[in-house]
């Protein structure tokens, strides 16, 4: 069965520094989603990025990106000029290639200071 | 555009009682709807999914229950509550799940 590991339970940045937050998976699958969630403290789950595993390059959003070494199958979310709205848990999700649902993992709670 | 609501945002309920949660999804048809639990300090549990109308899968095995009367309504329900049901609900849709969920607000249910 596929898992999803965030060891780290709480993690803070300075508002504008650079945080990276980081997931594990393990799969036997080839072809695969990983995915990484914000979930603000008004408990809304926002998609921050997406990464398809047959893709090399590294997935971008904005402020957001992350680094995929599928042979280490890691997947870390990097966040650079970190803001006070940041502040959220931080879900990282994977869903195999012949299915639909989503796993995720325990979380991660940022806070960013000012 | 596609919306998804959720109600009530906040439960409280007594050991015993049952439960009905809605979710209703506006602006497509047709979707893949999901239900999941987050428990204070784990990640989101899937409960169920569904496909199309009265088609449910259930993943854990539990007190509650699924359905979907109408193509574009997700309900969880429960006959009687147990204090381990607490939680925060969260139904989700999607149509092209490999690009992920849209999810609610979610319901933050408490059994006293």
């Amino acid at each position: 069965a596929q898992t999803v590991t965030q060891s780290q339970p709480e993690m803070s940045v300075q508002e504008a520094e650079t945080v990276t937050l980081s997931c594990t998976y393990d799969t036997s699958e080839n072809n695969y989603y990983l995915f990484w969630y914000k979930q603000p403290p008004s408990r809304q789950m926002i998609l921050v990025i997406r990464q398809e595993a047959y893709k090399q390059q590294n997935a971008t959003e904005n402020r957001f990106s992350v680094n995929f070494q599928k042979a280490a199958k890691s997947f870390s979310l990097k966040i650079s000029d970190s803001q006070l709205g940041d502040t959220a848990m931080y879900f990282c999700a994977f869903m195999g290639d012949n299915t639909d649902k989503l796993i995720f993992g325990t979380g991660t709670r940022l806070q960013v200071f000012p | 555009s596609q919306t998804i609501h959720q109600w009530p945002a906040t439960l409280v309920q007594p050991v015993g009682s049952p439960l009905s949660l809605e979710c209703t999804v506006e602006g497509t048809s047709n979707p893949n709807l999901y239900w999941y639990r987050q428990a204070a300090g784990r990640g989101l549990q899937l409960l169920f999914y569904s496909v199309g109308i009265g088609q449910i899968s259930s993943e854990v095995p539990q007190n509650l229950s699924a359905s979907r009367p109408q193509d574009r309504q997700f309900i969880l329900s429960s006959k009687k509550l147990l204090l381990s049901d607490s939680g925060f609900y969260l139904c989700a849709w999607s149509h092209a799940p490999n690009y992920g969920y849209t999810f609610g607000s979610g319901t933050r249910l408490t059994v006293v």
